[in-house]
């Protein structure tokens, strides 16, 4: 049972423009909302997170939107750059605990 | 500052055998959590432990063991190796008390392959 969901296993987006990166979820017990960027042969990265209490976050060009009764949240990057080309992974955890789950990933391409 | 570090890289194993991973977590963090990755499946939470306490666990079998030292120190056990055990483990570490939403400083991972 996925409770964390990217929809989209792969996105390609023009240097410059805005990236937008997608995450469902199930489980209304999530009260924290991560993203992670992955680059090849490392450990992801933490990028950005949200309460579950606030509807927007922003840090530089990073900004992650949820929406909960939709039970969605995602992550803009604006303006996309070929360095952020890498694996997004979504998170959320569960209420009380440090056990996480994550979606299984979006793989960003920005082309030059 | 040195990051998260997890011993060894690349392991070969053959089923049945047992395997121990290691993981040094950044100097000061006392959480450190564990997680299985693999293709299609994303990243999948093992456990998490504090103060040599594991205090969250995820859905894996009894096969999957680890601890925590006093010097935050991890290491992960996975007994009677299978061949779908193979995936990419990564070790995480935060500060405690820091809150949820400061996520995590992962290290680069364990490959481990089962033949």
């Amino acid at each position: 049972d996925q409770q964390v969901k990217q929809n989209s296993p792969s996105l390609s987006v023009q240097e410059g423009r805005i990236s937008i990166l997608n995450c469902d979820y199930t489980n209304s017990m999530f009260d924290y909302f991560l993203w992670y960027k992955k680059y090849p042969a490392e450990g992801p990265t933490f990028l950005i997170s949200i309460s579950s209490i606030k509807d927007k976050n922003e840090d530089g060009r990073f900004t992650v939107f949820l929406n909960k009764s939709a039970k969605h949240l995602s992550l803009h990057i604006v303006p996309s750059q070929p360095g952020d080309s890498a694996v997004y992974f979504c998170a959320a955890s569960v209420a009380g605990t440090y056990k996480y789950i994550f979606g299984t990933g979006t793989r960003l391409k920005v082309l030059a | 500052k040195a990051g998260v570090t997890q011993t060894p890289r690349y392991l070969i194993k053959t089923r049945g055998q047992q395997v121990t991973l290691s993981c040094s977590p950044i100097s000061g963090h006392r959480s450190v959590s564990w997680y299985q990755q693999t293709p299609g499946q994303g990243l999948q939470f093992l456990f998490e432990y504090f103060s040599e306490t594991q205090r969250n666990k995820g859905n894996f079998p009894g096969r999957f063991s680890g601890r925590q030292f006093s010097n935050s120190r991890s290491e992960m056990n996975v007994s009677t190796l299978e061949l779908g055990d193979s995936a990419l483990y990564l070790c995480a570490s935060s500060l405690a008390g820091t809150g949820r939403g400061y996520g995590y400083t992962f290290g680069s991972g364990t490959r481990l392959t089962v033949v």
